[in-house]
């Protein structure tokens, strides 16, 4: 089975400052990946980035990073220069070698204060 | 390019009642699936599929039916509302590549009330 855990429930950035969210999984799968998603108030899920569990480097897209510990287990969403917009919900899920499906963790909400 | 449609937008039903909430996707992609979301958690798995008329069960199946008769479609059905399935549902197709390449694309959502 697989499991993921996020244990900011929330917290305060302030802004152009940057924030880590913390995310640990747990799988038996030799082979599976990372995600994160974005969820602003109006409710849609936004795909922010992706890091396979095979892949050399840490992802990278814009102002997000993924630092990717595989010995650890855990792949932390570096948001850099947070904007007002950053206020969200931000969850972390994990597919598994199959890849037709997600598993996702409880999600931190993040509150850019100006 | 549509992506994945969800219809209804908004749903309120009684205590008993049956009703199917729509899902397409114009990817062909070869995975779909459905999630719903409580308030202030994670999305949880209900139904899944890896192809037309193959299904499986995710985490939390009980008082949902689906099938998949066409790459397109997956509708998923709730046989007698309850309140605890009040949620916000969510439909996904997804892919993925030899050369690891995965993509998930979101549907924008059912919020479903059962009173």
């Amino acid at each position: 089975a697989q499991k993921i855990t996020q244990t900011q429930p929330g917290m305060f950035v302030q802004e152009k400052e940057a924030v880590t969210l913390d995310c640990t999984y747990d799988t038996s799968d030799p082979s599976y990946g990372l995600f994160w998603y974005k969820q602003p108030s109006s409710g849609e899920m936004i795909f922010l980035i992706y890091q396979g569990s095979y892949d050399q480097q840490n992802a990278t897209e814009g102002r997000y990073s993924l630092n990717f510990q595989k010995a650890r287990k855990s792949a932390n969403l570096v948001i850099s220069a947070s904007q007002l917009g950053d206020s969200a919900m931000y969850f972390c899920a994990m597919r598994g070698a199959a890849g037709n499906k997600l598993t996702f963790g409880g999600g931190t909400r993040v509150l850019v204060k100006p | 390019n549509a992506g994945v449609t969800q219809t209804p937008k908004f749903q309120v039903l009684k205590t008993g009642q049956s009703m199917t909430l729509q899902c397409a996707q114009d990817m062909n992609h070869e995975y779909m699936s459905w999630y719903r979301q409580d308030p202030g958690m994670g999305l949880r798995l209900i139904h899944y599929s890896v192809g037309a008329g193959i299904t499986d069960q995710g985490e939390v199946p009980n008082g949902y039916n689906v099938s998949r008769s066409t790459t397109e479609d997956f509708p998923l059905r709730l046989l007698s509302a309850a309140p605890s399935q009040t949620s916000v549902y969510f439909c996904a197709s997804s892919y993925s590549t030899y050369a690891g390449i995965y993509g998930y694309t979101f549907g924008s959502g059912t919020r479903l009330t059962v009173v």
